[in-house]
């Protein structure tokens, strides 16, 4: 069976600290895919990063990064200075074989404080 | 480019009632999938549709169904609502690709009564 989990249920920091958000998933399929998406209040899932289970090489986005582990089954996400405008809610999610199914995890919502 | 056009953005039914809801995909995307998210349950996948067939489908009862037309266009049908159904439903969409991102939309917060 395939499962994420996003044990961090609410994280609140201060403008400018750094945040790591973690992800552990669960999977049998030796191909998988990775995912990072973020929901503001609006509602909608904004699609940040795929990571797929051949490439572990970590990757920099401005302040965004990713760190994936193969070894561990962690896909960690850190927001360097942080701001005001990164709070909401942060998904992980896995995706494996020929399916475009996305097993989600249950989220961390972060709260930036100015 | 136009992103994925949900609507309506809010609905609020009597149980026993039936509902539908409208998405419309980023202009080119093949594929359309519906997800239901609820504080209790979270994220959970509803089904996939690819040029006009359903190509994966969730653990939801048939009361759930869905259709995409010639132009990609995808509704979601709910008939005799129960209170559990109300939640956030989320439409997605992507070219089409196994694995490809899924691009979602501001999605429909469905309330039954």
């Amino acid at each position: 069976a395939q499962k994420v989990t996003q044990a961090q249920t609410e994280i609140s920091v201060v403008e400018k600290e750094d945040v790591t958000l973690d992800c552990v998933y669960e999977t049998r399929d030796t191909t998988y895919y990775l995912f990072w998406y973020k929901q503001p209040p609006s509602g909608e899932l904004v699609f940040l990063i795929r990571r797929n289970s051949f490439d572990e090489q970590n990757e920099i986005s401005g302040r965004y990064s990713w760190n994936f582990q193969k070894s561990t089954s962690s896909f960690n996400f850190t927001i360097t200075a942080s701001q005001v405008v990164d709070s909401a809610v942060y998904f992980c999610a896995l995706n494996g074989g020929a399916t475009n199914k996305l097993i989600f995890g249950t989220g961390t919502l972060l709260a930036v404080q100015p | 480019k136009a992103g994925v056009t949900q609507t309506p953005r809010y609905l609020i039914k009597t149980r026993g009632q039936q509902v539908t809801l409208s998405c419309s995909p980023i202009s080119g995307h093949r594929s359309v999938s519906w997800y239901q998210q609820t504080p209790g349950q979270g994220l959970q996948f509803l089904f996939e549709y690819f040029s006009e067939t359903q190509r994966n489908k969730g653990n939801f009862p048939g009361r759930f169904s869905g259709r995409q037309f010639s132009n990609s266009r995808s509704e979601m049908n709910v008939s005799t609502l129960e209170l559990g159904d109300s939640a956030l439903y989320l439409c997605a969409s992507s070219l089409g690709g196994y694995n490809s991102p899924l691009h979602f939309g501001n999605g429909t917060r469905l309330t039954v009564t």
